[in-house]
């Protein structure tokens, strides 16, 4: 199995400040690695895929970096509907599987 | 667009069998490049992936739950559905289901439902 590690497990911010959140495998997965935003109540939406690739429609203040173990969320400038919980995802085995989360709060 | 909605019981009893489906709507579930997830997520809990499955039937499970789990297809009924055997309370659970597109990731994803595993 490959665990996914997320830091800091919960974050508090303010509108406008820069935020990284951080993802770090157990072992090596290139980078498959994805990234989810989760609402309450609600499905999880794709942010990033692939590490850097910003899905269709997701604005640009969401980066995504990293490779091989250690990758990067980073929200450039935190607006209101930004708060949520972040969850990254390995794709890089045949057993996918999801970090514990970084609640993002205000 | 394609949409996907879970269903199945809400109630479930210990030691017996979870089944949901997923209805696809909005596009073929047996054409392109997608593979069909089960994910769930406890109560103030993060995500768990379930498995997955191809049109062609293909399967592969979270290690965890492999002993329990099976994910099959109807591609007559443009769905796919999930059956977990022995639940417990620990599989008390929203049940998601959604889409893979190769190369990319989980891009659809349905609404989800509550399953209580309670006597």
């Amino acid at each position: 199995d490959i665990q996914m590690t997320q830091s800091p497990s919960s974050l508090s911010a303010s509108v406008g400040d820069r935020v990284t959140l951080t993802c770090r495998a157990s072992h090596t997965i290139s980078s498959n690695l994805n990234w989810y935003q989760q609402k309450p109540g609600k499905a999880p939406n794709l942010l990033i895929y692939a590490a850097s690739r910003l899905h269709t429609g997701v604005p640009s203040r969401f980066s995504g970096s990293g490779s091989a173990r250690d990758f990067t969320l980073t929200i450039s400038s935190l607006q209101p509907e930004d708060f949520a919980t972040y969850y990254c995802q390995q794709s890089y085995s045949t057993s996918y599987s999801f970090g514990q989360g970084t609640k993002l709060e205000i | 667009q394609v949409q996907l909605q879970e269903s199945g019981p809400g109630l479930v009893k210990p030691s017996q069998t979870l089944s949901l489906t997923c209805a696809v709507s909005g596009g073929s579930i047996s054409t392109g490049n997608y593979y069909w997830n089960w994910i769930r997520q406890p109560a103030e809990k993060g995500l768990e992936w379930i498995g997955r499955i191809y049109s062609s039937g293909t399967t592969n499970y979270s290690p965890s739950l492999k002993t329990r789990v099976t994910i099959s297809i109807d591609t007559s009924k443009n769905q796919f559905s999930l059956r977990l055997t022995s639940v417990t309370a620990a599989d008390t659970a929203v049940y998601y289901c959604a889409r893979g597109d190769v190369d990319i990731a989980l891009v659809t994803w349905g609404q989800g439902t509550l399953v209580t595993v309670s006597s």
